[in-house]
């Protein structure tokens, strides 16, 4: 089934350490987006790419980033993380911006 | 700028009652209204979305919502609910204003006890 996945599902780093967050799609859609959820929030959209065009939200911090290195995949970087970025990661994709997919999501704990 | 309200944060319900998840937005252009549903720990699944027609849509498990332009809203209806439809909901908008982004509303977790 065309989908989209990201890897890991759980994923625990060190305050400070940089970490990778990774997300594939099989639904060759040419828009992905990136949502960090905190515990009982609304999704919030932290950047997205059209095709190779890639568009940051005016208040997501400069400690992250994003790759896309082709159309099926996307990469989430946080260069250095605090405390205050633990949370729920959601990788999304979009065609024609009528429907959205998200993945499972990556939970991300900062120790 | 397009915005969301979701005026419940929390709605208890007794199994087989029925529900209104109430859903109301902003916006000065045509919209896309979604609403997702949110387990535990898990990701967002599309329940029903609205783009253009016929201003009901219905879901698969027997939800359903209204767009009404007028008081722009697009509140979540089920007639009877069960406790597998125990989880966050969320209701969300895109425009063309916003080049599509999509906004969520903050949520409201909807709890069916026996």
């Amino acid at each position: 089934d065309a989908m989209v996945i990201q890897n890991p599902r759980y994923q625990v780093t060190q305050f400070g350490k940089p970490v990778t967050l990774s997300c594939s799609q099989t639904l060759n859609h040419n828009v992905m987006y990136w949502y960090q959820q905190k515990s009982s929030q609304a999704p919030k959209l932290l950047f997205h790419y059209y095709d190779k065009d890639f568009n940051n939200e005016a208040d997501t911090p400069d400690n992250f980033q994003s790759r896309r290195p082709n159309t099926s995949f996307c990469f989430l970087d946080i260069r250095s993380p605090g405390l205050g970025d633990a949370a729920m990661y959601l990788c999304a994709t979009s065609r024609a911006r009528m429907s959205y997919t998200f993945g499972s999501g990556t939970r991300l704990t900062v120790v | 700028a397009q915005s969301v309200t979701q005026l419940d944060s929390q709605v208890p319900v007794f199994e087989e009652a029925p529900v209104e998840l109430r859903c109301n937005y902003s916006s000065s252009v045509s919209v896309y209204l979604f609403w997702y549903v949110q387990y535990p720990n898990q990701g967002l699944q599309l329940l029903l979305k609205y783009l253009s027609g016929s201003t009901l849509v219905e879901s698969i498990n027997g939800f359903e919502a209204e767009f009404n332009k007028s008081q722009t809203s697009f509140h979540l209806r089920k007639p009877s609910v069960h406790i597998s439809d125990t989880a966050e909901y969320f209701c969300a908008v895109s425009d063309r204003g916003s080049n599509y982004k999509l906004t969520f509303g903050k949520g409201t977790l909807l709890t069916v006890n026996p």
